[in-house]
């Protein structure tokens, strides 16, 4: 099984700075076939579902603010989240979908300094 | 609008089964894998298991092998995930979550499953 491994477990940032994610995993999530990563950002916030925010490393799903972006490859990626707002706190994973079982990252709680 | 929507949560005793729905609304699973993920209280999101919409690619966590049942009714649009033999261990919040062009979206609001005496 791919292990993911996010760092840091938690993170306090000012409203309005910049916070970053990282997500390593155990084997690359790169698809030869696509020469795309297999790699996915949620947010999650209590009492609800994951919300998607970024697909195939980079593509940010539709309705998701501009501040947020995910950058990597092969077995390093980040989350990066500009100009903190105070909606963004939340608990944030990554997700490799490169081979079944699709693991995911022990999750990075995100809060307001 | 394009949602999934869940029931078959709820109070089981330990050593026994739940049968969980997830139901597509707006849209069918034609072209649609999909997958379970749970989440116990405080904790992380664990995939579990996913399927085609004709239950004949399965792919189930070691965790769980043996005492999952994945089925479909393809005319209610609706899988569904049985799990045998609960205990503790199981109590979670499940959620299905469809998977289509490397996208894991939508996902279905959950539904809380507790194994307790």
């Amino acid at each position: 099984d791919i292990v993911m491994t996010q760092s840091p477990d938690s993170l306090a940032v000012s409203l309005g700075e910049r916070a970053t994610i990282k997500c390593r995993s155990s084997q690359s999530v790169l698809h030869s076939s696509n020469n795309q990563d297999s790699l996915t950002w949620y947010q999650q916030k209590p009492g609800q579902p994951p919300k998607l925010l970024i697909y195939g490393t980079s593509t940010r799903e539709s309705g998701v603010p501009d501040r947020f972006s995910g950058s990597g490859s092969g077995t390093d990626f980040i989350l990066t989240i500009d100009s903190l707002q105070a909606e963004d706190v939340a608990v944030y994973y990554c997700q490799q979908y490169y081979s079944p079982p699709f693991t995911f990252g022990q999750g990075t709680k995100l809060e307001i300094k | 609008e394009v949602q999934l929507v869940q029931s078959g949560g709820g109070l089981v005793q330990p050593g026994g089964s739940l049968r969980l729905s997830c139901a597509a609304s707006g849209f069918t699973f034609s072209n649609h894998w999909i997958h379970w993920v749970r989440q116990a209280p405080g904790k992380g999101l664990v995939w579990l298991s996913n399927s085609d919409r004709n239950v004949a690619h399965i792919f189930t966590v070691d965790s769980l092998k043996g005492r999952v049942t994945i089925s479909s009714d393809n005319a209610k649009n609706t899988l569904y995930l049985q799990v045998n033999n609960l205990s503790a261990e199981d109590t979670a919040v499940y959620y299905c979550a469809t998977f289509v062009g490397g996208r894991f979206d939508p996902w279905g609001q959950g539904t809380l499953v507790t194994v307790s005496s």
